[in-house]
């Protein structure tokens, strides 16, 4: 399977804590980008990082990208109960085909 | 950003029938769209790439003759499911590139009887 792997599985925190998610990937890629899931609903485009990148930033998010381990760190600061959700990475390759990680599933405690 | 939408949100059907499933780029145009199926708790798995105006491409493993992809315009592409049966149940969700980023449909959910 081409499908990366995404760790934790499942991240339980306080609200205002930060949360951490990490992502590897197997091709080589030509961006990756972080997506968020509410249950049973589509999927929100969070941020996007570039190959020649190494850390990104949008508000509450950062982002690093270490393509020599072929991994990436989704950073939420501060987190809120609003946070709680799936988070997934999606690596695009060649031909603009994108390859999801298994997914994060956070839960924020108020 | 470009809004993707889906067509129907939901739907419901007996096993055996046939069930199509639209998805449109609303405010651009793509000549590639991908559709992806994602299982309860599980992530989203790539079906096939859907190109306008030849074949799709189709993930190894998934049946080309079972789930039928047309992209008839630069807007619009169209997967059926053919003769569905209970284990097709699932949500299915496509996506179209504009730039570097994909842009997401909000998903059907397709319910086999």
């Amino acid at each position: 399977s081409q499908q990366g792997e995404e760790d934790p599985q499942a991240l339980s925190i306080q609200e205002g804590e930060n949360a951490t998610m990490n992502c590897s990937y197997k091709t080589s890629i030509n961006n990756l980008q972080w997506y968020r899931q509410n249950s049973g609903r589509g999927l929100v485009h969070l941020i996007l990082i570039r190959s020649n990148e190494r850390e990104k930033h949008s508000g509450r998010l950062r982002v690093t990208l270490d393509t020599s381990k072929k991994s990436s760190s989704l950073l939420i600061t501060a987190s809120r109960a609003a946070d709680t959700a799936s988070y997934f990475c999606a690596a695009t390759g060649g031909y603009q085909k994108v390859t999801f990680g298994t997914g994060t599933k956070l839960q924020v405690i108020p | 950003g470009a809004v993707v939408s889906q067509h129907p949100s939901w739907v419901i059907c007996k096993s055996g029938t046939s069930v199509k499933i639209e998805c449109r780029s609303l405010d651009f145009q793509a000549t590639t769209m991908f559709w992806y199926r994602q299982f309860p708790k599980q992530s989203l798995m790539l079906m096939a790439t859907s190109n306008e105006g030849s074949k799709a491409t189709y993930e190894q493993g998934v049946e080309k003759d079972k789930f039928l992809i047309n992209h008839a315009s630069l807007t619009l592409s169209t997967l059926t499911v053919t003769s569905a049966h209970p284990e097709d149940s699932s949500f299915y969700i496509c996506s179209a590139p504009q730039g570097d980023t994909q842009y997401f449909g909000p998903g059907t959910r397709l319910t086999v009887l």
